[in-house]
C-alpha cells in the first residue's frame, strides 16, 4: 500500500515548455487535490476532483489543467511553463465524506528558468 | 469561507506541553476544525479533526470552546520532533470537501 505517489519528484522547465505531473493513490478514495506551496507560504489550492471525471477549480487554477480519468489518478498540466509556476506542487487524496483526512505525496519541486 | 487566525509562530521547551491557538470567528455549525503539520518541505500530516466536543488521540488533543469560535490544539510532551509548522483548518463541507490552508504556526521546540 504506497498511499499517494507523485511523479516526477523533481523536474526543471524553460519557459513556455509544457509537462504534466502524475499523481496516483491506492485507497480507492473518491476525493483527490492538487496544491502549491511557495517558499515561506502555506499551502494553496489549485485544482481538486470529487470523482472520476470530475474537475474544480480552487484557489489559484489560472495556467493549469487538470484530468481524473481514471479513480486512482489525478494529473496536473502546465501548458506553457512560467518562472512563476516554480514551486513545491502536493497532490492529496481523500475517501471523501464530511470529515475525512487528507493523505498527502511527498511533494513534486519545479523550477522553471 | 471560515478562516482562520493563527499566531505565526510560538517556541516550546522540550517535554512540556505545546498549546497551539486558532481563531475561527465565523465558522458554520456543520463545518469541522481540522489541524495538520507540515515538518520541512515534506507532505503535511494529518494529526486531529473535530466538530464541537473535545478530541484526543495518540498524537494530541483538540479543545473547541462552546462558541466554536476558537480551538487549541495541545500536544501533551512536546519533542524536537515536533518541531513544524501546523495549520489550522476548517473545511468546507459543501465545496467537495476541499481544505483551504492558511499560513500556519511555525512550533519551535527547544532542548
Amino acid at each position: 500500500n504506497a498511499g499517494v505517489t507523485q511523479t516526477p519528484k523533481f523536474r526543471v522547465l524553460k519557459t513556455g515548455q509544457s509537462m504534466t505531473l502524475l499523481c496516483a493513490q491506492d485507497m480507492n478514495h473518491e476525493y483527490m487535490y492538487w496544491y502549491r506551496q511557495d517558499p515561506g507560504m502555506g499551502l494553496r489550492l489549485i485544482h481538486y476532483s470529487v470523482g472520476e471525471g470530475t474537475t474544480a477549480k480552487g484557489e489559484v487554477p489560472d495556467g493549469y489543467n487538470v484530468s481524473r480519468l481514471k479513480k486512482q489518478n489525478f494529473l496536473l498540466g502546465l501548458e506553457s511553463a512560467a518562472p512563476s509556476q516554480t514551486s513545491v506542487y502536493f497532490c492529496a487524496s481523500n475517501r471523501g465524506g464530511q470529515s475525512g483526512e487528507l493523505f498527502f505525496g511527498e511533494g513534486s519541486r519545479l523550477t522553471v528558468l | 469561507d471560515a478562516k482562520t487566525t493563527q499566531p505565526p509562530s510560538m517556541d516550546c521547551a522540550e517535554g512540556r506541553a505545546a498549546n497551539l491557538p486558532c481563531n475561527h470567528s465565523t465558522i458554520s455549525g456543520n463545518e469541522y476544525v481540522y489541524w495538520y503539520r507540515q515538518i520541512h518541505s515534506q507532505g503535511p500530516q494529518y494529526i486531529i479533526h473535530g466538530l464541537k466536543n473535545n478530541e484526543t488521540n495518540e498524537m494530541a488533543s483538540l479543545i473547541i470552546t462552546e462558541d466554536r469560535k476558537s480551538s487549541t490544539l495541545i500536544l501533551p510532551h512536546a519533542t524536537l520532533r515536533d518541531t513544524a509548522v501546523y495549520y489550522c483548518i476548517v473545511r468546507i463541507y459543501n465545496q467537495g470537501g476541499k481544505l483551504i490552508f492558511g499560513q500556519g504556526t511555525e512550533l519551535s521546540v527547544k532542548p
